[in-house]
């Protein structure tokens, strides 16, 4: 599975937009771009996945690049239970791909 | 999303004795799970990944006879913990492949702590 790259932290305000972008420039024709987040000492929350249309759910949006090359994941208004860390994952749609994540991003949303 | 169930969800063993941690998607059928590891202040690490009704496959590194997996059914995934020591106090943490419902996404249980003392 290809490679991503996230830079490691950044903030927002509540009530913000919080925009997380994601590096992804050897991701394959079948690879999916999927988000996921953890908060500290829970498991993985699955957020959202593309491949290379924009996607809306009603905890995010997810807008690709059309080269797919990049993508940021939206939260529009972000609350304080947003702060996490979130992992952007490439993964082919094969019934052998599997997650590996790297360190992710960690989200801070300030009062 | 689907559900993902992990239990124990804290454990406290003693050293040299093992451990067993249950899996269980509740609202779909997993013919593949997998089993993570979390040191403090580090990201998930892959250890294994679990077949239903064959051998699972583990990553490089992890003692397949330390870390015995069984994946019996299509919604239960077991990890055993087998003389445990205090180096494997740890975040465990499982996950399942929902093949059907929403098209190979992954979704993950809540994860099990467990402290070898």
């Amino acid at each position: 599975d290809a490679k991503t790259t996230q830079p490691p932290s950044m903030d927002c305000a509540e009530g913000r937009a919080a925009n997380l972008p994601c590096n992804h420039s050897t991701i394959s024709g079948n690879e999916y771009v999927y988000w996921y987040r953890q908060i500290h000492s829970q498991g993985p929350q699955y957020i959202i996945h593309g491949l290379k249309n924009n996607e809306t759910n009603e905890m995010a949006s997810l807008i690709i690049t059309e080269d797919r090359k990049s993508s940021t994941l939206i939260l529009p208004h972000a609350t304080l239970r947003d702060t996490a860390v979130y992992y952007c994952i490439a993964l082919g749609k094969g019934a052998n791909s599997k997650l590996t994540f790297g360190k992710g991003i960690t989200l801070s949303v300030r009062p | 999303g689907a559900v993902v169930s992990q239990h124990p969800s804290r454990v406290i063993c003693k050293s040299g004795t093992s451990v067993k941690i249950e899996c269980r998607s509740l609202d779909f059928q997993a013919t593949t799970m997998f089993w993570y590891r979390q040191f403090p202040k580090q990201s998930l690490m892959l250890m294994a990944t679990s077949n239903e009704g064959s051998k699972a496959t583990y990553e490089q590194g992890v003692e397949k006879d330390k870390f015995l997996i069984n994946h019996a059914s299509l919604t239960l995934s077991t990890l055993t913990v087998t003389s445990a020591h205090p180096e494997d106090s740890s975040f465990y943490i499982c996950s399942a492949r929902d093949l059907v419902g929403s098209g190979n996404t992954i979704y993950f249980g809540e994860g099990s702590w467990l402290t070898v003392v």
